[in-house]
């Protein structure tokens, strides 16, 4: 157990509708890490937080947004979905802002896009 | 845009031999990290290489880095069925635009046989 925690583990929902992903990192972690894995795509970064700013970004499609609140949790949200954004998203999280710090993942969210 | 290449991506190994995973990578970058993913399971962290030359060592597991030849390595020593998994390498700028911001391979599938 890596003591991040994702919710909900599976998702299934219709095409054009919206979902949102929640994530509560490790205890004392600022810093929180969204990543989708997918058949067609592999393992990508999708977007970085540190204690509530946004500190990188990467291949996040502009339908989806992200947020870290106060207590550190975060959401991820996803609108307009495709068929093609079936996949597993995995949040992160490790203890400091910048890079090199070791990252514990959660066991995923999947979401089947139907 | 930051290429990633891991070789093999499929490795079938006997029981007690040594091989080599590589991970090449096509621009400057200063961070690399090796994870596992068992099947159907999330990633786990293995190693963060922050510097060249770096090597690194837990178990049977061995990685090292070489930034001028843009290279980094994750030798298996006397294998056993336990190391059966797929291996990522992701690599991460440090300085440039792209700082934070992760680009991982495809992943090589290594399987340990008796």
């Amino acid at each position: 157990d890596s003591g991040v925690t994702q919710t909900p583990k599976h998702l299934i929902t219709a095409t054009g509708q919206r979902v949102t992903l929640r994530c509560s990192p490790r205890s004392g972690d600022l810093s929180v890490y969204w990543y989708q894995q997918s058949l067609d795509q592999g393992l990508q970064f999708l977007i970085q937080y540190y204690n509530g700013e946004e500190r990188a970004k990467g291949n996040i499609l502009e339908r989806f947004s992200a947020q870290q609140f106060p207590d550190l949790h975060s959401e991820l949200n996803l609108s307009s979905l495709e068929l093609g954004d079936s996949a597993l998203y995995f949040c992160a999280s490790s203890v400091g802002g910048i890079s090199g710090n070791t990252i514990y993942f959660g066991e995923g969210s999947w979401l089947t896009v139907v | 845009e930051l290429k990633v290449e891991q070789n093999p991506l499929f490795l079938s190994m006997q029981e007690g031999k040594n091989y080599t995973i590589y991970c090449n990578y096509s621009t400057t970058s200063d961070r690399l990290y090796w994870y596992r993913q068992d099947p159907g399971k999330s990633l786990e962290s293995l190693f963060v290489l922050l510097s060249n030359g770096a090597v690194k060592q837990e178990g049977r597991l061995m990685a090292s880095l070489d930034t001028k030849a843009r290279l980094s390595t994750l030798h298996i020593t006397a294998a056993v069925h336990d190391l059966s998994a797929t291996y990522f390498c992701a690599v991460e700028p440090y300085f440039n635009t792209n700082a934070g911001k992760s680009t991982f391979g495809d992943g090589t599938t290594l399987t340990v046989k008796p």
